[in-house]
């Protein structure tokens, strides 16, 4: 299996573009999650699907942030408008199901100027 | 607040030796409790975990402790070799959402040949 597959794996952008980020997740896994890692919060989780649903999204930050999930097999993060403070490395993960531990992808590093 | 605390920014082994990594929880609804390692540019890798019903888990050179009285676990490494630097993550999750974890800030682990 291929793992985890993020694109792109580099973003640069300007501050009020949007931005989209995509997702692979490992073929059978019915759960999937999107972690965003900075200096200042660690990594943080930003939203849960299970079973293509959205569970928990209480980590999304703001409304510019969205996620969707249109099938077992394909996620997106958009961030519209995008920020300076959006610059971050964004991962997606997805687990069995939701009591296994969850596989990563190598993430897609973000930088908004 | 930060619910999971790994106190220690880094930790310098030589080969051969021990390699122990401290993590603190509060948040006394998790009960499953997970370590990934991550290596530069890539994405966290699950390591090991333990449930709360247990205080021990041993896979291979790697063994992680509970002590849930103390919200306090550990791993352990034995022997530490050069290919386990890394930065070592502790996650915290409630069984049902393994997936779902609260990580820590990470401790780079360096095992010196």
């Amino acid at each position: 299996d291929a793992g985890v597959i993020q694109s792109p794996r580099h973003e640069v952008t300007e501050m009020g573009q949007e931005v989209t980020l995509r997702c692979k997740p490992i073929s059978g896994h019915n759960s999937l999650f999107w972690y965003r890692q900075t200096m200042m919060r660690g990594l943080e989780l930003l939203i849960y699907f299970n079973n293509n649903v959205p569970i928990d999204d209480s980590g999304m930050p703001e409304d510019r942030f969205s996620a969707k999930m249109p099938n077992a097999s394909f996620s997106t993060l958009k961030i519209q408008p995008s920020e300076p403070r959006d610059s971050a490395v964004y991962f997606c993960a997805s687990s069995l199901d939701r009591y296994t531990e969850a596989f990563f992808g190598q993430g897609t590093r973000l930088t908004v100027v | 607040d930060q619910q999971v605390k790994q106190n220690s920014p880094s930790l310098s082994v030589q080969e051969g030796r021990i390699s122990i990594l401290n993590c603190d929880y509060t948040n006394s609804m998790f009960d499953y409790f997970l370590w990934y390692k991550k290596y530069p540019a890539e994405g966290p890798t699950f390591l090991i975990s333990i449930s709360s019903i247990k205080d021990k888990n041993e896979d291979g050179r790697f063994t992680v402790f509970l002590n849930k009285s103390a919200k306090h676990l550990s791993l352990h490494i034995v022997p530490s070799q050069p290919g386990d630097s890394a930065v070592y993550f502790c996650a915290a999750s409630a069984r049902l959402y393994a997936g779902k974890s609260t990580f820590g800030d990470g401790t780079t682990l360096t095992v010196k040949p």
